[in-house]
């Protein structure tokens, strides 16, 4: 069956740091991967796609960008957080763009 | 783009009890999905059902896509049932979902 594992589960960030998060998925090849975040208290938005190796589309203008080096790998990474860009941010796949999207455990994160 | 409304934003219930969670979105779709939040923050798939009935357990979904609504039914209602439960539709190209705001559930025994 298939797994996703995203981590780390939480981290605490100053103003500034750089910024990696990782995400991988088992048991498929060639998902489509997805980055979410979620602000405190609302609802999830969509910041990056990727359809394959090296293909990555952004959906909002942003402090973050993303990256697909392996089939089944996807990292979120900033050069220098801004307090703005703490939040909840969680990873998902699925087998084709519009079918069921499966998500990660998420990671919170706190610049301060 | 794609609107989607859920209602009502927030619910309390007796453990015990039976709900109905309610998503509009304005237009047609390919895919709808239903998601529980746990506590954690993970994101649980109830259902994927851009149309139709389906049933699991105290659960069942159904969706009208041609009066774009879906339903959520929760029976006999208990506290792990707690938490935010998202509706989630796709984007005209496919590419994303969108969510509602949620419905946070509260069931105390």
């Amino acid at each position: 069956s298939q797994t996703i594992h995203q981590w780390p589960a939480t981290l605490v960030q100053p103003v500034g740091s750089p910024l990696s998060l990782e995400c991988t998925v088992e048991g498929t090849s060639n998902p489509n991967l997805y980055w979410y975040r979620q602000a405190a208290g609302r609802g999830l938005q969509l910041l990056f796609y990727s359809v394959g190796i090296g293909q990555i589309s952004s959906e909002v203008p942003q402090n973050l960008s993303a990256s697909r080096p392996q089939d089944r790998q996807f990292i979120l990474s900033s050069k220098k957080l801004l307090l703005s860009d703490s939040g909840f941010y969680l990873c998902a796949w699925s087998v084709h763009l519009g079918t069921e999207a499966f998500f990660g455990q998420g990671t919170r994160l706190t610049v301060v | 783009g794609i609107q989607v409304e859920q209602s009502p934003p927030d619910l309390i219930l007796q453990e015990g009890a039976n709900s109905t969670l309610r998503c509009n979105f304005s237009d047609s779709v390919n895919n709808l999905q239903w998601f529980h939040q746990n506590p954690w923050g993970q994101l649980i798939n109830l259902f994927y059902i851009p149309s139709g009935t389906k049933q699991n357990g105290r659960l069942s979904a159904t969706t009208v896509a041609t009066e774009r609504y879906s339903l959520l039914y929760i029976s006999s209602s208990q506290t792990t049932d707690s938490g935010v439960y998202f509706c989630a539709v796709d984007n005209q190209a496919g590419t994303a979902l969108i969510f509602g705001k949620g419905t946070t559930l509260s069931v105390s025994s």
